[in-house]
């Protein structure tokens, strides 16, 4: 079974923090994403992964960035956070191959709240 | 524009009966997958079941079905004999090579299913 790992579940943190949520998968998959979770709003995609220090923008980059140094390690940053990105964050991953039924499998998401 | 949309915020189903999630989608590419996901109050996204665009035959996994209706540009989601494990919050989402990335999927608001015993 792909096994993808969200390292914090729920966290607390202050505006204008440095904020890493880390994601880690368990099957070689080369495409990694971010996608940002919001009541009403469904996923919306932030950033997604390639390869190993390739990225991409999704939809809603601003405020965000990241770092893929190894192929199984995703990191989402939030260089200053701030309320409005209080949120649900899901990490993903998938394997290579641009066909329309690569199943993008998902982690139990991150929890993030900055007061 | 919106490319899925699920109108149904929230639904209602008695235990052991059917029901169907909405789902409409909007592409101009011939060529794309639709997906739909589970996402329990846990918050993890659990994979259902997928259609292509080309694929002759509706898509059914177990006690889930997907009904689609191409030139409707609709694919809802049927489950039968609903049980209370179903209780969750359902995403429609959908990949085409619109925008040159085929990579992501794009997701609707979702809808919100509750099972009453």
């Amino acid at each position: 079974d792909v096994k993808v790992t969200q390292s914090s579940r729920y966290l607390v943190k202050r505006t204008g923090e440095k904020v890493f949520l880390e994601c880690v998968q368990d099957m070689d998959h080369e495409n990694m994403f971010w996608y940002r979770q919001d009541p009403g709003l469904g996923l919306r995609l932030i950033y997604f992964s390639y390869d190993v220090k390739m990225k991409e923008k999704g939809d809603i980059p601003e405020g965000y960035s990241v770092s893929r140094e190894k192929k199984e390690r995703f990191s989402l940053i939030l260089e200053s956070a701030s309320t409005n990105q209080t949120s649900m964050y899901l990490c993903a991953s998938s394997s290579s191959g641009i066909f329309l039924g690569n199943t993008i499998y998902f982690g139990e998401g991150s929890w993030l709240t900055v007061v | 524009a919106q490319k899925i949309t699920q109108t149904q915020p929230g639904m209602f189903v008695q235990e052991k009966e059917a029901v169907t999630l909405d789902c409409t989608y909007d592409t101009s590419d011939p060529s794309y997958g639709l997906f739909w996901y589970k996402q329990p109050s846990s918050g993890e996204m659990i994979f259902l079941i997928y259609q292509g665009s080309y694929d002759q035959q509706n898509a059914t996994e177990g006690r889930y079905s997907l009904n689609f209706q191409k030139a409707r540009k609709s694919a809802n989601l049927v489950i039968s004999a609903s049980q209370l494990g179903d209780s969750a919050m359902y995403f429609c989402a959908m990949r085409d090579l619109e925008g040159g990335s085929a990579r992501q999927l794009t997701f609707g608001s979702g809808t919100q299913l509750t099972v009453l015993p």
